[in-house]
């Protein structure tokens, strides 16, 4: 069972914020949302992960409803080399593995 | 500084010819991890090693094995290679295996099978 739903694909101006949406409404409350991405023909790289607070770091944003039952990750300031697929993963208490969705295939645009 | 390092970024090798793929941390990192990655798939977790235990998933074939001499090598062994084993095999290490411990993955190698 899928545990995140995120868009297939979407495009970004360069310069732009990317704001890039994740649905986990299934999620419980000890559970992480974590969000990597993955640059062609290279390995996934950690963006960021947060439980319940809002989170930033020199990368992005990540925006957690209330609920918990959405998040929004927020490039600040696009640039062409933010294309990439981006994951967003839900892992539990007891999840020592990343599971991979098909992610969100984001191209940044001049 | 690299701190997941998988040697070589690209193997070939022949239809049933053994292969090994290596990967190597800086992080001194508890928890070492292998997944597949499929031409448009997204990764797929093989097995891990959480110190000196080895932990295999449900479904990862016989053909692939692993070994952790030491806790900054971990080494993939793919016994005969198919066709269907071609791949990008990505190596991750996470210093435990608690959801808030983050997975730093290395750049992979991808392996083609002839």
């Amino acid at each position: 069972d899928a545990k995140t739903t995120q868009p297939p694909s979407m495009d970004c101006a360069e310069g732009r914020a990317a704001n890039l949406p994740c649905n986990h409404s299934t999620i419980s409350g000890n559970e992480y949302v974590y969000w990597y991405r993955q640059i062609h023909s290279q390995g996934p790289q950690y963006i960021i992960h947060g439980l319940k607070n809002n989170e930033t770091n020199e990368m992005a944003s990540l925006i957690i409803t209330e609920d918990r039952k959405s998040s929004t990750l927020i490039l600040p300031h696009a640039t062409l080399r933010d294309t990439a697929v981006y994951y967003c993963i839900v892992r539990a208490q007891n999840d020592y593995k990343l599971s991979f969705g098909a992610g969100t295939t984001v191209t940044v645009r001049a | 500084d690299a701190m997941v390092i998988q040697n070589p970024r690209y193997q070939v090798t022949q239809f049933g010819k053994p292969v090994t793929l290596s990967c190597s941390q800086t992080l001194n990192h508890n928890v070492m991890y292998w997944y597949q990655q499929k031409s448009s798939q997204a990764p797929k977790l093989l097995f891990h090693y959480y110190d000196k235990d080895f932990n295999n998933e449900a479904d990862t074939p016989d053909n692939f094995q692993s070994r952790r001499p030491n806790t900054s090598f971990c080494f993939l062994d793919i016994r005969s290679p198919g066709l269907g084993d071609a791949a990008m095999y990505l190596c991750a290490t996470s210093r435990d295996k608690r959801p808030e411990d983050t997975q730093y993955f290395g750049p992979g190698t991808r392996l083609t099978v002839l």
